[in-house]
């Protein structure tokens, strides 16, 4: 299976500061079938991109997604309060689908 | 809108068994797969199981094959997983999630989670 390994496991930024989350996996995802998500405590996963690059409905345009092969990004342009969560990769190219461990963005 | 909600959870002791429900209601529910995925404490996210639209086909991650079996009730829009020879280490929060590509798929729709935790 396909091992995703989130780094950095913990990003210490300010609101108004870019975030830059790094997803990168052992063998290349098909397709780019990488999906980023978003979990704060005591909650569910929020899908925020699909397909590498596609937000999900309802999703602001400060979260964007970039990348393809082994190499992926989550890039949040300007950090709002509300940011400050976990976020997780996933690929669903290659059965089984698998996640990364989390990267968590607090605040500085 | 969509919403998923999950019931079942609880304490059981190690060798017994557990049945979790997600109820599901603002989608046509017979037209996607579903999946459940779960969370240990203080871990990331693992895919459990998921079920075709139809019933038909059903696959496990391989830590849980042959002791989880996934089903669901189109007519009553349910979803279902029971969980028999259960191990401290399924203990975790259940989540079920709606899975627009099928098998290999992103998951759009999450329910709020049922903790299930095994200890003697």
């Amino acid at each position: 299976e396909i091992v995703l390994t989130q780094s950095p496991g913990t990003l210490s930024l300010s609101p108004g500061e870019r975030a830059t989350l790094s997803c990168r996996a052992s063998q290349s995802v098909s397709s780019s079938y990488l999906a980023w998500y978003q979990q704060k405590p005591g909650q569910a996963p929020r899908l925020l991109i699909y397909g590498a690059s596609n937000r999900a409905t309802g999703i602001p345009d400060r979260f964007s997604g970039s990348g393809s092969g082994t190499d992926f990004t989550l890039t949040i342009s300007r950090l709002e309060p509300e940011d400050f969560a976990v976020y997780h990769c996933q690929q669903y190219g290659s059965s089984p689908g698998t996640f990364g461990q989390g990267t968590k963005v607090e605040i500085k | 809108q969509v919403q998923l909600a999950e019931s079942g959870g609880g304490v059981v002791q190690p060798g017994r068994s557990l049945r979790l429900s997600c109820a599901a209601s603002g989608f046509t529910f017979s037209g996607y797969a579903m999946h459940w995925v779960r969370q240990a404490p203080g871990k990331g996210l693992e895919w459990v199981a998921v079920i075709s639209n139809d019933e038909i086909n059903k696959y496990y991650a391989d830590s849980v094959k042959g002791r989880f079996t996934i089903s669901r009730d189109n007519s009553k829009n349910t979803l279902y997983v029971q969980m028999n020879s259960l191990r401290a280490e399924d203990t975790a929060v259940y989540y079920c999630a709606r899975g627009p590509r099928g098998y290999d798929s992103y998951f759009d729709y999450w329910g709020q989670g049922s903790p299930v935790t095994v200890s003697s």
